[in-house]
């Protein structure tokens, strides 16, 4: 079946920093989310993307749809301590339903 | 606007057990899903519905069984507890197709142990 490697795993930076991660998948995907999971929460829609090509901002959150379809990137700018989390993409190549990357954990030291 | 609610928060059952965990969402959305998180995993899709009345299976359906009578109401049903059912189960809604469909809002999730 479909599958999606997300990188990294996890992540331990400083406050201030910037943060990148990213998504793969195995086949070519119309449609690529990026989500937020809080400890002991149901994830949250952070940003979605619709388009090859396509940039999106979120306030310091920035995703893109990759050119192949195949990919896409997350990017976290000047990191502040509530951004720690679990961050999942997510990809769906028009069956109606999602796949879910593994989650990459992000820990913000002050 | 509550969103989407479940219940309970946390369930401990004995294997063999059976149980209902329940889903409502007050945003009138038609697509209705059921997720397990297993540790250090991501979502994996159990069943989803597109409307009242219509199920259909997602990647791990077996074990568990589904009803949708209502648009707001999306109940989940494990019968004969077994160890491996032991998740965090989410429930989320989205509204109809086309691009929408897929923007998903998920509830707090139900926290399962089977023992």
């Amino acid at each position: 079946g479909q599958q999606l490697n997300q990188s990294p795993q996890s992540m331990f930076i400083q406050e201030g920093e910037d943060v990148s991660m990213n998504c793969t998948s195995s086949s070519i995907f119309n449609t690529w989310l990026w989500y937020k999971q809080d400890p002991g929460e149901g994830p949250v829609l952070l940003i979605a993307l619709y388009k090859a090509g396509e940039l999106t901002s979120n306030g310091r959150l920035t995703a893109q749809f990759g050119i192949t379809r195949k990919d896409s990137f997350l990017n976290i700018s000047a990191s502040i301590p509530s951004d720690v989390g679990i961050y999942f993409c997510a990809g769906s190549s028009n069956t109606g339903k999602l796949i879910f990357g593994q989650g990459t954990t992000l820990q913000v030291k002050p | 606007n509550a969103g989407v609610t479940q219940t309970p928060k946390f369930r401990i059952l004995k294997i063999g057990q059976s149980m209902t965990l329940q889903c409502t969402q007050d945003m009138n959305h038609n697509y209705m899903y059921w997720y397990r998180q297993d540790p250090g995993m991501g979502l994996k899709l159990i069943y989803y519905s597109v409307g009242a009345g219509i199920t259909d299976k997602g990647e791990v359906p077996n074990g568990y069984n589904v009803s949708r009578s209502t648009t707001e109401d999306f109940p989940l049903r494990l019968e004969l507890a077994a160890p491996s059912q032991t998740s965090v189960y989410f429930c989320a809604s989205s509204r109809t197709r086309p691009q929408l469909a897929y923007e998903q809002y998920f509830g707090p999730g139900t926290r399962l142990t089977v023992t």
